[in-house]
């Protein structure tokens, strides 16, 4: 079955510094989804990348998707402690047909002001 | 902006009891889900939902679970008979044509089972 395994698992940064998280497929992404968790709320969609080599950006947040390495890293310019929660990564199940995701374990952001 | 919505926020109930988590999904959506996550785990797939019908259900999605869109804008999963594991956040979600399309969380059902 497909894994998504999330680096690191627990990020402090300093307000203001840059940081990356990664996501790592076990198979073949078709496609990868980031989201935004608040400790015991829902996730709010950050953005989805579709196709290999395909970058997208809003506000101070980068993602990237490289499909030859089956990763997608996450990175956030300039911090600010509303950057703070957990980020997950989804994606669709490779061997499903109706687009449910699988997700990483979530990486922890904590910025500290 | 459209949004998932769910209800209740919060539900408690006692083992064996039946419980229904309502969900409203965005309204020009076609595909819905129902997901789980345990404290401290992962977010799990349960099932998914289309054209009136169920489409994809995991392992987790036993006889005790069910869904229904009994109307044109309501989503519902019902838990038969509670245990104590059932106990977690329950999120909708839902999506457009494409399979490849955003997939929207609603805020989520935090049940409690005692």
């Amino acid at each position: 079955s497909q894994e998504l395994e999330q680096s690191p698992q627990s990020l402090i940064v300093q307000e203001g510094k840059n940081l990356t998280i990664n996501c790592t497929s076990s198979k073949t992404l078709y496609g990868l989804y980031w989201y935004k968790q608040k400790y015991g709320e829902g996730l709010i969609f950050l953005m989805m990348l579709q196709k290999g080599g395909e970058e997208k950006s809003h506000e101070k947040i980068t993602a990237k998707l490289d499909e030859k390495k089956q990763q997608s890293s996450l990175h956030i310019t300039a911090s600010q402690p509303s950057h703070a929660g957990i980020y997950l990564c989804g994606a669709p199940n490779y061997g499903g047909s109706q687009g449910n995701l699988i997700f990483g374990k979530g990486t922890k952001l904590s910025v500290k002001p | 902006e459209p949004e998932v919505t769910q209800t209740p926020s919060h539900q408690v109930t006692q083992m064996g009891q039946e419980v229904i988590l309502r969900c409203v999904p965005i309204s020009n959506h076609l595909y819905f889900y129902w997901y789980r996550q345990i404290l401290g785990q992962k977010v799990e797939f349960l099932v998914s939902f289309y054209n009136n019908e169920i489409s994809e259900k995991s392992e987790i999605f036993d006889d005790q679970f069910s869904v229904e869109r009994p109307d044109g804008s309501n989503f519902t999963l019902k838990i038969r008979s509670t245990k104590l594991e059932d106990s977690a956040m329950y999120f909708c979600a839902s999506r457009g044509r494409g399979r490849y399309n955003e997939q929207f969380f609603g805020p989520g059902t935090r049940l409690t089972v005692l």
